[in-house]
C-alpha cells in the first residue's frame, strides 16, 4: 500500500524567499503524485500533478516539483514566495494499480510574512 | 473534464441524527471515493463507491456509521449515520475519469457540524 510522508508541518518563510516543501512516498508499484493547495477556509485545489513524462512538473502560479524516482521524493518548490501563498499543501500520491485512489499526506503549512 | 455538484454544501445537524450527502456527476466516471477531512487534519479516505455493489471501506470506517449507495455510474451518496460531535468534518467526492489515467476531479465538500 502507498504512503506519503510530509516531515514539516510547518514552513515559515519570509516574502520573496525561495521555498521548498518535502514529500517522499512509499510505493511498490508505478504512481502518480500530486501537489493540493488549500487557502484558509477553502477546498483543496490541485496545484501541479505527476503522471508521465518530463520529471518536472510546473504549476501556473511559480511552482514547481520534481519527481525523483531513486529518491522517491517530490518536493515542491518556488523561488520567490509571496504573501498569497500562505495555505496548507498536501502531497499526494495514487498508485497506477490501485484505481486511482489517492493517499495524501498530512500536510504542511506555509505560512509566509512580510 | 468531470463536474461533480455536492449536496448539501454545509449543514448544522443534531447529535443522534442521520445525514445524507449526495454526489452527481456530469459524466460517468470509473471511481468514486468518499474521503473526510477533520478540522486541522489531512484527508482520509473512508471508502470507495463501487457501482451496483457494496463500498469498499478503509480500515477503521464500517458500513453501518458510513452506508454507501452508487446506483449507477454518475451518482452516489454517503450517509453519516448516529452522529456524534468527532463526526463534524468535512466530506469531499473525488472521482477518476472512465479510464485509471491519475485524472482526479473533486467535489466541493460538504461541511458538517455536529452539535
Amino acid at each position: 500500500a502507498q504512503s506519503v510522508t510530509q516531515l514539516d508541518s510547518q514552513v515559515p518563510v519570509f516574502e520573496e524567499a525561495p521555498v521548498e516543501l518535502r514529500c517522499n512516498y512509499s510505493s511498490s508499484v508505478s504512481v502518480y503524485l500530486f501537489w493540493y493547495v488549500q487557502y484558509p477556509n477553502q477546498g483543496l485545489q490541485l496545484l501541479l500533478k505527476y503522471l508521465s513524462g518530463s520529471t518536472l512538473v510546473e504549476s501556473i502560479n511559480g511552482f514547481e516539483a520534481e519527481f525523483n524516482k531513486s529518491q522517491t521524493s517530490f518536493h515542491l518548490r518556488k523561488p520567490s514566495v509571496h504573501i498569497s501563498d500562505t495555505a496548507e499543501y498536501f502531497c499526494a500520491v495514487s498508485e497506477k494499480s490501485s484505481g486511482d485512489k489517492l493517499t495524501f499526506g498530512t500536510g504542511t503549512r506555509l505560512a509566509v510574512r512580510p | 473534464s468531470a463536474v461533480i455538484s455536492q449536496k448539501p454544501s454545509r449543514d448544522i445537524c443534531q447529535r443522534g441524527t442521520s445525514l445524507t450527502i449526495q454526489c452527481q456527476v456530469d459524466s460517468q466516471v470509473t471511481m468514486m471515493f468518499w474521503y473526510r477531512q477533520q478540522p486541522g487534519q489531512s484527508l482520509t479516505l473512508i471508502a470507495t463507491a463501487n457501482q451496483g455493489s457494496e463500498a469498499t471501506y478503509e480500515s477503521g470506517f464500517v458500513i453501518d456509521k458510513f452506508p454507501i449507495s452508487r446506483p449507477n455510474l454518475t451518482f452516489s451518496t454517503l450517509t453519516v449515520s448516529n452522529m456524534s460531535p468527532e463526526d463534524s468534518s468535512i466530506y469531499l467526492c473525488i472521482v477518476s475519469g472512465r479510464q485509471e489515467t491519475g485524472e482526479l476531479f473533486f467535489g466541493e465538500g460538504s461541511r458538517l457540524t455536529v452539535l
